[in-house]
């Protein structure tokens, strides 16, 4: 089983300053038959669904606003965003689907 | 617009049985296979499995399979999530979810969410 481990917890980013969120695969997910890294992310606003904001590692969804990027390949990814605006906090998950599809526990972030 | 719209919150007794739905709208519900995932009261999320509309093929987590059932009635454009035996633990709330177009298992769309409290 792929296992997804998220760091940190929790953190807490000034407006406009930088928040970064890794995430770890114990399985690398990247295929070799198409080079694609099967990890997504999703943010989780209090009391609402998930939405989808990068796939593929670094696809960002469409709408998803452009200062949110993914990064990284195999085992290890980051989610960035790099202005925090007071819409941005939430929690966030990665999900992999390149086996059975697991997430990883969740980052809070906080305005600081 | 892409909408997956769920059955109102429940609250059943442990040993009852429970049927919640997810209704799609705004799309061909055939050409999308159908998610459901489990968020325990403050905790993560949790995968449960996905269904294809097409032929009803069902693929289950391997962690949480076997106390559940998945469906789905493509007539009404509509998946179920089904319990025959509640459990105290069965507490949560379920999101369905519409998978990407390539059928690769990550969610674009999701439901509102199902509210579920089993308590005696």
């Amino acid at each position: 089983d792929f296992v997804l481990t998220q760091s940190p917890d929790s953190l807490a980013v000034a407006l406009g300053e930088r928040a970064t969120i890794s995430c770890k695969s114990s399985q690398s997910v990247l295929y070799s038959g198409n080079n694609k890294n099967y990890l997504a992310w999703y943010q989780q606003k209090a009391g609402q669904p998930p939405q989808l904001l990068i796939y593929w590692a670094s696809t960002r969804q469409p709408g998803v606003p452009d200062r949110f990027s993914g990064s990284g390949s195999g085992t290890d990814f980051t989610l960035t965003i790099s202005s925090l605006q007071a819409a941005d906090a939430a929690v966030y998950y990665c999900q992999q689907y390149h086996g059975n599809p697991s997430f990883g526990q969740g980052t809070r972030l906080e305005i600081k | 617009e892409v909408q997956l719209v769920q059955s109102g919150a429940e609250v059943r007794k442990p040993g009852e049985s429970l049927n919640i739905s997810c209704e799609s709208f705004g799309y061909r519900f055939a050409s999308y296979w159908i998610a459901w995932v489990r968020q325990l009261p403050g905790k993560g999320l949790e995968w449960m499995g996905i269904i294809d509309p097409i032929d009803s093929e069902t693929r289950y987590s391997q962690t949480l399979q076997g106390h559940f059932t998945i469906s789905v009635d493509k007539s009404i454009n509509t998946a179920y999530l089904q319990w025959s035996t509640l459990k105290a633990s069965d507490s949560a709330t379920y999101y369905c979810g519409r998978l990407y177009h390539s059928g690769d298992p990550f969610v674009e769309f999701w439901g509102q969410g199902t509210r579920v409290t089993v308590s005696s």
